[in-house]
Parts: structure tokens; C-alpha cells; sequence
């Protein structure tokens, strides 16, 4: 049973530019969470994906959006980087009710130069 | 929105001793409390967790307490091992949202 995968492992991209990163799912879940954790602090709610749809949002600008396909599979876009976007992207998959679980994957190092 | 506190950020034990970890929530509509553990270069491992009906819930050396009426919740690792050392993580969901605490570093020395 594969568990939840994220692509790439590690990106590097300059202040400015847009960057795509990729999740697929825990086998039976269908919905998606982002995280974004900076160097020795805790994962910071990004947003949630369930049918394709953003169910929730945290404190995060417009710069930061989402996708969701319809094998439940995500990606989170970022454009205009800055240099404090530099963090780990985590991707979370779940179900959406009744099992609170949220299992993570390895996530994607993006480092804004 | 919620805010969950963690502490201490780093703990040193030796091999065979326990290890305890508290955090604090702000918001009383939180209802599910995981605990996670992060080892380098990897992403968090759930490891235990307890819903807001329960008061204690124990899986082998680990055990979660909490405590709905302080909004305290504690992880408590027993018979530590060096494979134990890693980043703990605690966190609070409210609705769909997860509000990690800042982590603490726990190292068992041999």
C-alpha cells in the first residue's frame, strides 16, 4: 500500500519566478492538505482540497494556489517567489469525515535564491 | 484562530528513562489531537492520537493524556531507546485545519 508521495524531492528556483509541486494521495483518501514548514518550526496550513474544490484556506496570499485532479492526486503552485517562500512543502491526504487521521508524505525542499 | 503551545523545545534523556512532552491550546472547539514524529529529512509520522471523548489512550511505550477542561494534552514515552531521538510535534484540529506546536527536539543518549 503506497503511502503518500510528493514530487520533486528538492527544487531550486530564483526570487520570482513560479514553481509547481506535486502530491498524490494515501491509497483510499481522498483529500489533500498543504502544509509549508520553515527551518525548526511546525507545519503551517496552507489549504485543503476535497472534490476538486478548496474546502479551506489558512493565512497564506493569493500567491499560493491549488489543484486538484480528479484521481484525488494535488498540486500547489506558487508564483512571484520570494526569498521566505524557501521552506519544506508538506502534502497531507486524509479522509474527509469521520477519520480525522492526516498522513504525510515526504515532502518537497524549495529553496528561493 | 487556535494557537497550541509546546514545551519544552528540546529534551535530553538517557537510554531507559522517560520523556514528557506538554502542549497547551487556545481553542475549545478543537476536538482531535495528534502527535507526530520527524526524523530528518523526512516528513512527520503519525504516531499516537486521542479525540476529545477520551481521556488517556496508551500504544505500547507511548501513551497521550488530555486534559479538555485545562486544554493540556501530553505525550509520555517510556523505556527510551536511541531510535526514539527525532522532533516531536504536537497538534490540534479544529474542523479540517491541523495547528502544529513548534516541535521539540528529543535526543536519548546511550
Amino acid at each position: 500500500d503506497a503511502g503518500v508521495t510528493q514530487s520533486p524531492t528538492h527544487l531550486i528556483k530564483t526570487r520570482g519566478q513560479q514553481v509547481t509541486l506535486r502530491c498524490s494521495p494515501k491509497s483510499g483518501h481522498d483529500t489533500v492538505s498543504w502544509y509549508q514548514q520553515a527551518l525548526g518550526q511546525g507545519p503551517q496550513f496552507i489549504f485543503q482540497y476535497y472534490e476538486e474544490e478548496e474546502r479551506q484556506r489558512g493565512n497564506f496570499p493569493d500567491r499560493f494556489s491549488g489543484h486538484q485532479f480528479p484521481n484525488y492526486s494535488s498540486e500547489l503552485n506558487v508564483n512571484a517567489l520570494l526569498l521566505g517562500d524557501s521552506a519544506l512543502y508538506l502534502c497531507a491526504s486524509s479522509h474527509p469525515s469521520g477519520f480525522p487521521e492526516q498522513y504525510f508524505g515526504p515532502g518537497t525542499r524549495l529553496t528561493v535564491t | 484562530g487556535e494557537n497550541v503551545e509546546q514545551h519544552p523545545s528540546t529534551l535530553s534523556v538517557q537510554e531507559g528513562d522517560s520523556a514528557v512532552i506538554k502542549c497547551t491550546y487556545s481553542d475549545s472547539a478543537s476536538n482531535y489531537f495528534p502527535w507526530y514524529k520527524q526524523e530528518l529529512g523526512k516528513g512527520p509520522q503519525l504516531i499516537i492520537d486521542i479525540r476529545s471523548n477520551v481521556g488517556e489512550k496508551k500504544d505500547q511505550r507511548i501513551a497521550v493524556t488530555l486534559n479538555k477542561t485545562a486544554k493540556h494534552f501530553s505525550l509520555h514515552i517510556t523505556e527510551t531507546q536511541p531510535e526514539d531521538s527525532a522532533v516531536y510535534f504536537c497538534a490540534a484540529k479544529r474542523y479540517s485545519t491541523l495547528t502544529f506546536g513548534k516541535g521539540t527536539m528529543l535526543l536519548v543518549s546511550p
